[in-house]
């Protein structure tokens, strides 16, 4: 079983759409990320949590520690945020665990 | 400014081969950290390069080394290439041994094939 599970692994949505993709995980983590992966490879970092809800933009990520579970939201989609979503943490040991990402497609 | 570069950005191998990934840190960053993301997966983490050492290593094989050198440039070796070592290889930077994934820029990868 993985440490840090994702759902759903593929999202197709119509450019406006609200957006949710769901993190849990199973180890006691300092830190939680979300990451966004493009065609090609190249990763960027969106958030960091460790509790709570931050917010950037359309995106909002939010924490439940005691629940052990987190999500991504992204509202009013658009094509342009057409891409592979990543649920990463770190737990105590500074090990890294991470999920196997959401592909996500939003058609105009 | 420069960002992460890595070389080749595609590689075809056969197994039992050896492999030597290259990458250069974003301008300012003294850090390298390697990972290696099959089809489908999320990366996982392989060793992380701060002061020409490895400070930090996931759970892989000996075969799997690297080096970093004196600009901060960083290699990845990979010896008896297996066909399970198909994937893509990311590279990141940081400063100062920086292991939140936050503060890591990360490279384009080297996607390697082993037939």
């Amino acid at each position: 079983k993985n440490e840090v599970e994702q759902s759903p692994q593929n999202l197709t949505a119509q450019e406006g759409e609200f957006i949710t993709i769901n993190c849990s995980y199973s180890v006691g983590i300092s830190a939680l990320h979300w990451l966004q992966q493009h065609p090609g490879g190249g990763i960027v970092s969106l958030f960091m949590l460790s509790s709570g809800k931050k917010k950037h933009g359309r995106l909002i990520a939010t924490i439940n520690i005691q629940e052990k579970h987190s999500s991504l939201h992204i509202t009013a989609s658009h094509p342009r945020d057409s891409a592979v979503y990543i649920c990463a943490v770190r737990n105590t040991g500074n090990q890294f665990y991470f999920g196997t990402g959401t592909s996500l497609t939003v058609i105009p | 400014d420069a960002g992460v570069t890595q070389s080749p950005t595609h590689l075809i191998k056969t197994r039992g081969q050896q492999v030597t990934l290259r990458c250069s840190p974003k301008s300012g960053h003294d850090t390298v950290s390697w990972y290696q993301q099959a089809l489908g997966q999320g990366p996982q983490f392989i060793f992380q390069y701060y002061e020409e050492e490895e400070r930090q290593r996931g759970n892989f094989p000996d075969r799997f080394s690297g080096h970093q050198f004196p600009n901060y440039s960083s290699e990845l070796n990979v010896n008896a290439l297996l066909l399970g070592d198909s994937a893509l290889y990311l590279c990141a930077s940081s400063s100062q041994g920086g292991l939140a994934i936050n503060e890591q820029f990360f490279g384009p990868g080297t996607r390697l094939t082993v037939l």
